[in-house]
């Protein structure tokens, strides 16, 4: 099936500090996306990638749609405390309103 | 801001027994999924729902599952004898027609625990 290794599983960081995470595939997606989950609750959408090569900032969040479309990674500038939670990229092939397939999540936490 | 809502939040059950899950998707979206969880995992999807019938399922989305949309507004999932490995957190997510915005939104969750 498809699959999506992201990395790292986890990171440990001081606040301030820039943060990058990326996701990998053998396969191709026609969209990545990128969610933060907070304890006990659903993914929240952060950032939106729908072409090859894009690059979106929303706020200190920066992510890219890797030109093979089999990678994406998000940074995040100057980390806050709030930052803290788990990170989860997708990616979708096919149909605009085709299945999510997400990756393993990334754990931030932040250290003030 | 609309948002998907979820009930029960937590809901324990004994194996064997049947369980709906209920979701009410943001207004005026018409495409609906469930995804699960289990604990310390990423979420998988399970299935997704247009124009009153399922569009995809996954290899998880046995027998077992089933999905409705009793009413305008609700979209429920029914697992009919529950497992000791059905145990997980399991999301509603909706998205908007080319309108309505592109993405799936996703519900805060049921965590569903089976003795």
């Amino acid at each position: 099936g498809q699959q999506l290794n992201q990395s790292p599983q986890s990171m440990f960081i001081q606040e301030g500090e820039d943060v990058s995470m990326n996701c990998t595939s053998s396969s191709i997606f026609n969209t990545w996306l990128w969610y933060k989950q907070d304890p006990g609750e659903g993914p929240v959408l952060l950032i939106a990638l729908y072409k090859a090569g894009e690059l979106t900032s929303n706020g200190r969040l920066t992510a890219q749609f890797g030109i093979t479309r089999k990678d994406s990674f998000l940074n995040i500038s100057a980390s806050i405390p709030s930052d803290v939670g788990i990170y989860f990229c997708a990616g979708r092939r096919g149909t605009s309103y085709g299945k999510l397939t997400f990756g393993q999540g990334t754990i931030l936490t932040v250290h003030p | 801001e609309p948002e998907v809502t979820q009930t029960p939040s937590h809901q324990v059950t004994q194996m064997g027994q049947e369980v709906i899950l209920r979701c009410v998707p943001i207004s005026n979206h018409l495409y609906f999924y469930w995804y699960r969880q289990i604990l310390g995992q990423k979420v998988e999807f399970l299935v997704s729902f247009y124009n009153n019938e399922i569009s995809e399922k996954s290899e998880i989305f046995d027998d077992q599952f089933s999905v409705e949309r009793p009413d305008g507004s609700n979209f429920t999932l029914k697992i009919r004898s529950t497992k000791l490995e059905d145990s997980a957190m399991y999301f509603c997510a909706s998205r908007g027609g080319l309108a309505g915005g592109h993405e799936q939104f996703f519900g805060p969750g049921t965590r569903l625990t089976v003795l």
